[in-house]
């Protein structure tokens, strides 16, 4: 089993509040990704990483920003939660190629 | 359009049978497939990888790429009920990044 983390598993929150979604990994992984995904739709990209320092955006547009200073650590911060912010995110790793990527349980986020 | 389509389901079948998903694609640069399995509550992970056209055969799962149509499919033999999850299929093109499909759900019945 990926030893890949996601805290909280649930988050409900009120408009306006600052959050951040917590991500860890044991496995040593250099790559780190973000996606956001909605009930019954396909997951969207919205941040990765290859590794310390370095964040990217990635496909999905999203209010939320990450960083990595430390390899096993890559956490997702929005600094004013919104409704429209109310979605599944799930956080994921990989060693080496972009295809077999290890994910987390996800943080099911509700903004009210 | 999306660039990787899926039907939603749920897809049922009873215990023992064979599931067939499927999958279309728009990118054709797309050199890479994958397939994902999604349990309730829980991330995706990986069940097969292709690389190109052609089968991929691993135990009762047969993955299949037909690049010529833009079309992946997954067969899954002797279906369990602890099959039953949503099944993610997922597509790149060389240097990019993974594009996923919106999961198909399947419901194995005993």
């Amino acid at each position: 089993e990926a030893d890949i983390y996601q805290t909280p598993r649930y988050l409900v929150i009120g408009t306006g509040k600052k959050i951040t979604l917590e991500c860890s990994q044991t496995m040593g992984h250099d790559k780190m990704y973000w996606y956001q995904q909605d009930p019954g739709m396909e997951l969207h990209l919205i941040h990765y990483s290859y590794g310390v320092n370095s964040t990217e955006k990635g496909d999905l547009s999203s209010e939320s920003t990450v960083s990595r200073i430390r390899t096993e650590h890559f956490p997702l911060t929005l600094e004013s939660a919104r409704p429209s912010h109310t979605s599944q995110y799930l956080c994921a790793s990989s060693a080496g190629g972009e295809d077999e990527q290890f994910f987390g349980p996800g943080t099911r986020l509700t903004v009210l | 359009q999306k660039e990787v389509e899926q039907d939603p389901g749920p897809l049922s079948v009873p215990e023992g049978a064979i599931v067939s998903l499927n999958c279309t694609y728009s990118n054709s640069a797309f050199q890479y497939f994958m397939w994902y399995r999604q349990y309730s509550r829980k991330g995706p992970e990986l069940l097969m990888y292709t690389y190109s056209s052609g089968n991929k055969e691993d135990g009762r799962f047969t993955a299949q790429v037909d690049k010529s149509s833009k079309y992946i499919s997954l067969f899954i033999r002797d279906s369990q009920p602890s099959d039953s999850a949503t099944y993610l299929c997922a597509g790149r093109a060389a240097g990019n990044k993974l594009t996923f499909g919106g999961g198909t759900r399947v419901l194995v019945k005993p």
